[in-house]
Order: structure tokens, then sequence, then C-alpha cells
């Protein structure tokens, strides 16, 4: 079946650190990947995507590079804010299969002034 | 375009009573989403519709859970005799039908089974 794994928060960070999320996936077909943030009190928010190999999704200065050699999709950012404190999700989906999401478990991300 | 909404936004009920939730999809979508969370974990895929018809269930639907959209639009989630275990929050989500579709999801409901 597809999964995704993602590294466990909570990470806390000062503002202006280097942020990175692992994110390894597992998947039956081709997939598309995805991450996905959660605000505090809000809902999921799509945050970036790329559908094929050494594609580059990137959005509100995150970055995350579809890595087909070692499965990975993993989230960067360069410098991040006290606003970028959230819950992230990396997901997949397989055309084929419908296009249902499969989520990681979620990272919790704090960042500290 | 005004967003996936969802009604209600909590919910409070004593196990054995049965409970529907509402998802109000983005108007030109196609296909729509449901989706189970709890707290700490990801969301899990529950069940989904491309316009009134229910293409796919989720083993984590049990004969309790039933999902409807009878004219391709909103969809409910009748959650029957609920238990202890259906607390959660239950996010709706819905799609245009193309290949490499964005799903973009509503505020969800927060169930707590007492």
């Amino acid at each position: 079946g597809n999964s995704v794994t993602q590294m466990e928060g909570p990470v806390t960070l000062s503002e202006e650190a280097f942020l990175t999320i692992n994110c390894t996936y597992t998947a039956t077909g081709y997939p598309s990947l995805f991450w996905y943030v959660q605000y505090p009190g809000e809902g999921l928010q799509l945050l970036l995507k790329a559908t094929k190999a050494d594609d580059k999704g990137s959005n509100k200065g995150f970055e995350a590079t579809y890595r087909k050699e070692t499965t990975s999709f993993h989230l960067e950012k360069g410098s991040v804010q006290v606003s970028d404190s959230a819950v992230y999700f990396c997901a997949l989906t397989i055309g084929a299969a419908g296009n249902k999401l499969t989520f990681g478990g979620g990272t919790r991300v704090l960042v500290k002034p | 375009d005004t967003g996936v909404s969802q009604d209600p936004r909590h919910k409070i009920t004593k196990r054995g009573q049965n409970v529907t939730f509402r998802c109000d999809p983005i108007s030109e979508h196609n296909r729509l989403y449901w989706y189970r969370q709890t707290l700490g974990q990801g969301p899990e895929f529950l069940t989904y519709f491309q316009n009134e018809a229910q293409l796919e269930k989720s083993r984590l639907l049990s004969d309790r859970f039933s999902a409807e959209r009878p004219k391709g639009s909103f969809s409910t989630l009748e959650i029957q005799r609920t238990e202890q275990g259906d607390s959660a929050m239950y996010l709706c989500a819905s799609s245009r039908d193309s290949s490499y579709n964005e799903q973009f999801f509503g505020p969800g409901t927060r169930l707590t089974v007492l």
C-alpha cells in the first residue's frame, strides 16, 4: 500500500533559523507529492506540490524537491518566522487511485522569537 | 470561490446517538472527499464522491458510517450509534476532476462522544 513517513516533532527553532522536515514515501504507483500546513485554529492549507521526479515545489519561502531515487520530499525553509509555527503534513496521491490523499503523521514546528 | 464549508464546527454527543455532518464544497468542484483526523495524527481517508457517485470507501468506514451526495453538490456524513472511538475531527475536501488536482479543505467538524 501507500504510506508517508515524516519526522516526529515538535521541532523548536529560533527565528531566522533553517528548517528541514524529512518526508519519505512508499507508493504502488507514480505519486504526486504535497506539503500541507495547519496553522493553529485553522484548516489544512496546501503549501506546495510536485507532480513528477525532480520537480521542485515552492511557496512562501518553503521548498521541496521530488526525489524518486530516495523516495523523499523534504521540506526546507532558509529563515523561519514566528508566523511559520504550525503543523506540517507531507502527503501523496495516486491518480489511478482516485487521488485520495495519504498523509504522514504531521510535524509540529514552533518558532520562538 | 467561497471555500469549503462544514457544519457544525463542533458536536458533542452521547454514546449511542446518531450524528450528521454537512459539507458544502467549492461550487465547480466535482470531487468531494471525507477524512478523519484524530489528535496528533494525520488525516485518514474515509470516502470520496465524483459528482453524486460514491466511488470508494475506506475499510475505516464501518457499517455505522454512511455518506451521501444526492445532487452532486453538498454531502452529508452520518454516524449511527456513536462510540467514544468516533471522537475525531472530520474533514471535508473538494477538488476539480483533473489529473493533478489540489484538494481544498474545510475547517472540519470536531466530534466529541461522551
